[in-house]
């Protein structure tokens, strides 16, 4: 079984300062991982993914994440943030062999002008 | 190309009473899971379906809840005799196979129990 835990549930910053949001993972099988982004009232939208290659995974809106194995991390970050980007993120994590998402608790990003 | 469906976007329901939440998946898709968000919570793995077959209901209550997902029609999540406990956003999502790196997910359905 696995299980996700995002450490910190608010994160309010200024506009144009960077940010990162942490997600740690249990696990005892290879794993895939994941960041989602929900806006108010909508459902979940895929930012990034690592399934295998580079660690380093970046998405089209400036978001990244490394995959840190040897600490179990997933962290995102963005080296500045727009008020645009405030929203509730998840971090998940599913087997390789599996179908199944294993989300976090999220963390509440909010973007202060 | 329409992205996944779900209807109601919102339901209330009073306790006791049957709440049926649908899905219509992405174009082309045969699979479909649901999850459930409980408030100030991630969200829980409910239910994983082909059509005409459950796959893994691991994460299903074992009581008043079933799903469904038939050869035709979009699949459906049914909660019989709410309680004020089952008030939550239920999501679905879709997948073209069972790839787990490519589910894509629908608006949800908020569901109220007074």
């Amino acid at each position: 079984a696995q299980s996700v835990t995002q450490l910190d549930s608010q994160v309010p910053v200024f506009e144009e300062a960077p940010v990162e949001l942490r997600c740690n993972y249990s696990s005892s099988v290879s794993v895939y991982l994941f960041w989602y982004v929900q806006y108010p009232n909508q459902g979940l939208q895929l930012l990034l993914k690592y399934l295998s290659g580079s660690t380093l995974v970046e998405s089209i809106n400036g978001f990244e994440a490394e995959f840190n194995k040897s600490q179990t991390s997933f962290h995102l970050r963005k080296p500045s943030v727009h008020i645009s980007d405030t929203a509730e993120y998840f971090c998940a994590v599913s087997e390789t062999s599996g179908s199944r998402l294993t989300f976090g608790e999220g963390t509440q990003l909010t973007v202060n002008p | 190309n329409a992205g996944v469906m779900q209807n109601p976007r919102h339901l209330v329901r009073r306790r006791g009473q049957e709440a049926r939440l649908r899905c219509s998946p992405m174009k082309g898709h045969s699979h479909v899971y649901w999850y459930r968000q409980l408030p100030e919570e991630g969200l829980k793995f409910m239910v994983y379906l082909q059509k005409e077959n459950i796959i893994d209901e691991s994460g299903m209550p074992k009581e008043r809840f079933s799903a469904e997902f038939p050869k035709e029609g979009p699949s459906i999540l049914r909660i019989q005799q709410v309680v004020r406990g089952d008030s939550a956003a239920y999501f679905c999502a879709s997948s073209l196979e069972g790839v787990v790196n490519e589910q894509f997910f629908g608006p949800g359905t908020r569901l109220t129990v007074l």
